[in-house]
C-alpha cells in the first residue's frame, strides 16, 4: 500500500544534540512538506521540496535543516539551535500538479527534551 | 497574503446535538478553503474542501461547510453529532493559480478540538 511513513513514533533529545525525524513516501509525489503543531497554535510550515535536491523555508524554518536527496526521502534535522524543539512534526505529500485536497500526512512524530 | 482565525479553541456538545465549528479566513487572492480532521497522535485527514464550484460544499461523516464571502467565513457543521466525531479539526486556506489549482502554501488555523459527551 502507498503512504507516506514517519519514524521514530517518539523520539527525545538531549541538550545540545541535533536529532533527525525521518520522512519516506511511496506515492512518488514531488512535493514534500515538514510541518510542526504545537497546542493551540495549529500546523506552522517549516520547510518544503517541490522537486529532488531543492527546498524552501517556510514560516519557522530557524534551528531546522532539510534534505531532498531522493524524491521518496525528506528527513528533518531539529539542530541544537532550536531552543523549543519539543512539538509533534507532521510531514505530508503531493503530487505537484495535484491540489491541496490531495495533501497526504504521515501520522506524525512526537520529539521531546530530556 | 492569508491566514485563518478558528473562534474556539474547544466546543463540546451532546450526542445527537449541532456541531457548529467557526472559521473566519483572510486572503487578498481568491481562496480555497478546506477543513482537516486529526485524531490523536495521527496525521491530517481532508473533510471537505471549497474550490469556488459551490457554495455550500458537502464532506465526509456527514459535515458540510458554507462559504459566505460576504462575512468572510467557511464553518463547518454537522447536523447530529457522533461520539466518533470527538477529534481536532482544523480550516486552511491557500492560494489558488490560473489554473484552478491550489498552489503555493497552505495556511491553518489554530484547532477546534471537539467533545462529543452522551
Amino acid at each position: 500500500d502507498g503512504g507516506i511513513t514517519q519514524s521514530p513514533k517518539y523520539l527525545f533529545r538531549k541538550e545540545g544534540q541535533n536529532v533527525t525525524l525521518s520522512c519516506e513516501q511511496n506515492l512518488n509525489h514531488d512535493a514534500m512538506y515538514w510541518y510542526r503543531q504545537d497546542p493551540g497554535q495549529g500546523l506552522r510550515l517549516i520547510y518544503y521540496s517541490q522537486i529532488v535536491n531543492d527546498f524552501q523555508k517556510g514560516d519557522i524554518a530557524e534551528g531546522y535543516s532539510v534534505s531532498r536527496e531522493k524524491k521518496e526521502s525528506f528527513p528533518l534535522t531539529v539542530t541544537s539551535a532550536q531552543k523549543n524543539p519539543t512539538a509533534f512534526y507532521l510531514c505530508a505529500s503531493r503530487r505537484d500538479r495535484d491540489g491541496f485536497e490531495k495533501l497526504f500526512f504521515g501520522s506524525g512524530t512526537q520529539l521531546s527534551v530530556l | 497574503a492569508q491566514s485563518v482565525t478558528q473562534l474556539g479553541s474547544h466546543v463540546s456538545v451532546s450526542e445527537g446535538a449541532l456541531v457548529l465549528l467557526r472559521c473566519n479566513y483572510s486572503s487578498s487572492v481568491p481562496p480555497y478553503l478546506f477543513w482537516y480532521v486529526q485524531y490523536p497522535n495521527q496525521g491530517l485527514q481532508l473533510l471537505l474542501k471549497y474550490t469556488s464550484a459551490a457554495t455550500l460544499v458537502k464532506g465526509i461523516n456527514g459535515f458540510e461547510a458554507e462559504f459566505k464571502k460576504s462575512e468572510t467565513s467557511f464553518h463547518l457543521t454537522k447536523p447530529s453529532a457522533h461520539m466518533r466525531d470527538a477529534a481536532e479539526y482544523f480550516c486552511a486556506v491557500s492560494a489558488v493559480n490560473a489554473g484552478g489549482t491550489s498552489y503555493g502554501k497552505l495556511t491553518f488555523g489554530q484547532g477546534t478540538i471537539l467533545t462529543v459527551h452522551p
